[in-house]
């Protein structure tokens, strides 16, 4: 298995722009989630995903924030419009629950790193 | 509601020497508890997990932590310290009925001297 795969790596833009990372989970995982790693406030959940389907996104830091997962192989974060303050490092991870079992851990992606200038 | 408190945000050891990363934990129910590390510009990875089995649970690279529920502890050790340990290393917490997300410490930073 390729692991969790985002894209890109790397994205430098203006301020204003819009922004849209990519992520694709592992195969055969249901949980989905979204990160963001900054020196000042360290790892961040964004939001996360069951089975596509947004569960809690109480981490979103505002209204410009906005993530979707179309299909169980594919999820965004699109930040509109992005402002310096944005910039971090947003990872993607996946997680398969065993039903009622307790959790397993997360593979993590290696994150895009953002610079809004 | 669960957390987890890493005690020392960065530690400093000689190469060859014992490696100790302090956590301690809060969960009102029976906890998972977990390792990461990440080294410079990399994502994380799962060093070892604890999910109610043997409390002393071996990790990879020579890791290892204890579980203590006595003192809410897992503390991450290693033998001796090799260069490429150097890293940040994050305790992480999860508990309660079905499934529950993660809660990460603000991590440690290992340094490791030659």
């Amino acid at each position: 298995d390729a692991g969790v795969i985002q894209s890109p790596r790397h994205e430098v833009t203006e301020m204003g722009q819009e922004v849209t990372l990519r992520c694709k989970p592992i195969s055969g995982h249901d949980y989905l989630f979204w990160y963001r790693q900054t020196m000042m406030r360290g790892l961040e959940l964004l939001i996360y995903f069951n089975n596509n389907v947004p569960i809690d996104d109480s981490g979103m830091p505002e209204d410009r924030f906005s993530a979707k997962m179309p299909n169980a192989s594919f999820s965004t974060l699109k930040i509109q419009p992005s402002e310096p303050r944005d910039s971090a490092v947003y990872f993607c991870a996946s997680s398969l629950a065993q039903g009622a079992e307790r959790n397993y851990g997360y593979t993590f992606g290696s994150g895009t790193r953002l610079t809004v200038v | 509601a669960q957390s987890v408190t890493q005690l020392d945000s960065h530690v400093s050891v000689s190469e060859g020497t014992p490696v100790l990363l302090r956590c301690n934990y809060s969960s009102s129910y029976s906890p998972s508890l977990f390792w990461y590390v990440q080294h410079p510009n990399k994502g994380l990875q799962l060093l070892l997990k604890y999910t109610s089995a043997a409390t002393l649970v071996k990790g990879i690279n020579g890791f290892e932590a204890e579980f203590k529920k006595s003192e809410t502890s897992f503390h991450l050790t290693k033998p001796s310290a090799h260069m490429s340990d150097a890293a940040e290393y994050f305790c992480v917490v999860s508990g309660g009925t079905g499934f529950q997300k993660l809660v990460f410490g603000t991590g440690t930073r290992l340094l490791v001297s030659p």
